[in-house]
């Protein structure tokens, strides 16, 4: 079955800057969606089609995507961004979605 | 106000059954396609099927841990969506979510989960 793999974790520090990869083969073919999720509640959309901002998300989330990988980079990190974060796509028929292992990023 | 409120979650013993509602509000659940999604308690998230809007004939797609034992439904007329689940596992036990599309794209909505146990 098709797998999106993340780093299990990411730390940094105030004020730099926290950048999560996601890696799987049908990334060149299907968009990619990133996930913020924060103890006992629901995940959040954070960005859509590889590299767009819903409204209400801060301008320091954006994404990017490159080949097989796409990057999720939050600059100036702040407290509050301190969170689990999945990626998500479908595999390359478009017909089963998946979601990342998810990466925990701590904010030094 | 967008809303989606699952329903329906207990404890149910290994080889039972249980059914699982997802009501919307606040959009139009006709035109929407409805996701299930769980997660295990310290695990990450699941994908576990979905089931597409009439005008695509209303097709559903699983993922491979519960083909054949889970079967999503809608009921338009009731802005419901269903997620019964058969044959449960003690590895079934997680919250569930359902989420679906409404303002852009991706999951922009959730709701805000139904825990299911599988125990004995």
């Amino acid at each position: 079955s098709y797998e999106l793999t993340q780093p299990p974790s990411v730390s940094v520090s105030p004020g730099q800057t926290a950048r999560i990869t996601c890696s799987g083969d049908a990334l060149p073919k299907q968009y990619a969606y990133w996930y913020q999720q924060k103890p006992g509640q629901a995940p959040v959309l954070v960005i859509y089609k590889d590299s767009e901002r819903p409204s209400g998300i801060p301008e320091r989330f954006s994404g990017s995507s490159s080949g097989t990988t796409v990057t999720l980079t939050i600059s100036g990190v702040q407290a509050e961004d301190e969170a689990d974060y999945y990626c998500q796509s479908a595999d390359s028929s478009g017909t089963y979605e998946v979601f990342g292992t998810g990466t925990k990023v701590t904010v030094l | 106000e967008v809303q989606l409120v699952e329903s329906g979650g207990g404890l149910v013993q290994p080889g039972g059954s249980l059914k699982l509602s997802c009501a919307a509000s606040g959009f139009t659940f006709s035109g929407s396609a409805m996701h299930w999604v769980r997660q295990a308690s310290g695990k990450g998230l699941e994908w576990v099927g979905r089931i597409r809007s009439k005008a695509n004939s209303y097709a559903t797609a699983y993922a491979a841990s519960v083909k054949g034992r889970f079967t999503i439904s809608r009921d338009d007329s009731k802005n419901t969506a269903y997620l019964q689940m058969n044959s449960l596992k003690t590895e079934d036990t997680a919250v569930y979510y359902c989420t679906t599309t409404v303002q852009i794209s991706g999951m922009d909505v959730w709701g805000q989960g139904t825990t299911v146990t599988v125990s004995s």
